[in-house]
C-alpha cells in the first residue's frame, strides 16, 4: 500500500516550457488535491477534485490546469512555466471533502525550479 | 488576508515538557480544523482534528482545544519528545453548498524539542 505517490521528485524547467506533475493514490479515496508550498508560506490549494469527473479551483489556480484521469490519478499541468511557479508541489487525497472524511494524506512532493 | 494565522514561527521546548502551538482564524464559516506535522523533504502527515461542535479532542499525547468564541485553537503535546521536532500546520475547512469547499492552512510553527 503505497499511499500517495508523485512523479517526478525533482524538475528543472526553463521559462515557457510545459510539464505535467503526476499523482496517484491507492486508498480508494474520492477527493484529491494539489497544493504548492513556498518558503515562509503555508500550503496553498491550487485545484481540487471532489470526486472522479469533477475539478474546482482553489486559492491559487492561475497558470495551472488539472485532470482527474480516473479515481486514482490526478495530474497538474503547467502550460507555460514561469519563475513564480518555482515551488514544492504536494498532491493529497481524502475520503471526502469536509468534515471527518477530510483528513488528507499527502505525497512526498515535487520540487520544481523554473529558470 | 490571512484567514488562518499561526503567529509563532518557532517554538523551543525541553524534552518531557508540554508544547503548546496556537492558531487563530477569522472566518466563522470554518467548521472543521486539522493539525498536520511536516518533516523536511516529506509531505505533511495528519495529526489530529476537531469539529466546530466540540471543544476538545484527544489522541494519545496530542490534544486539540477549540475556543469558537475567540476563534482560537491550540495543540498540546505532552510530554514532548525529540521526534516531535517538525513544522506544525494548522488548517481549517468549510464545506459549503453545491460542493463548494475551502481549505486554508496557516504558515506553520517550527517546533524544536531539546533533549
Amino acid at each position: 500500500n503505497a499511499g500517495v505517490t508523485q512523479t517526478p521528485k525533482f524538475q528543472v524547467l526553463k521559462t515557457g516550457q510545459s510539464m505535467t506533475l503526476q499523482c496517484a493514490q491507492d486508498m480508494n479515496h474520492n477527493s484529491m488535491y494539489w497544493y504548492r508550498q513556498d518558503p515562509g508560506m503555508g500550503l496553498r490549494l491550487i485545484y481540487y477534485s471532489a470526486s472522479e469527473g469533477t475539478t474546482d479551483k482553489g486559492e491559487v489556480p492561475n497558470g495551472y490546469n488539472v485532470s482527474r484521469l480516473n479515481k486514482r490519478e490526478f495530474s497538474l499541468r503547467l502550460e507555460s512555466a514561469a519563475p513564480s511557479q518555482t515551488s514544492v508541489y504536494f498532491c493529497a487525497s481524502s475520503v471526502s471533502l469536509g468534515g471527518t472524511g477530510n483528513e488528507q494524506f499527502f505525497g512526498p512532493g515535487t520540487r520544481l525550479t523554473v529558470l | 488576508d490571512q484567514q488562518v494565522k499561526q503567529n509563532s514561527p518557532s517554538l523551543s521546548v525541553q524534552e518531557g515538557r508540554i508544547s503548546i502551538l496556537n492558531c487563530d482564524y477569522t472566518n466563522s464559516m470554518f467548521d472543521y480544523f486539522l493539525w498536520y506535522k511536516k518533516y523536511p523533504a516529506e509531505g505533511p502527515t495528519f495529526l489530529i482534528s476537531i469539529s466546530s461542535i466540540k471543544d476538545k479532542n484527544e489522541d494519545g499525547r496530542f490534544t486539540v482545544f477549540l475556543n469558537k468564541s475567540a476563534k482560537h485553537l491550540s495543540l498540546h503535546i505532552v510530554p514532548s519528545q525529540p521526534g516531535d521536532s517538525a513544522v506544525y500546520f494548522c488548517a481549517a475547512s468549510a464545506l459549503r453548498g453545491a460542493g463548494s469547499y475551502q481549505l486554508t492552512f496557516g504558515k506553520g510553527t517550527k517546533l524544536s524539542v531539546i533533549p
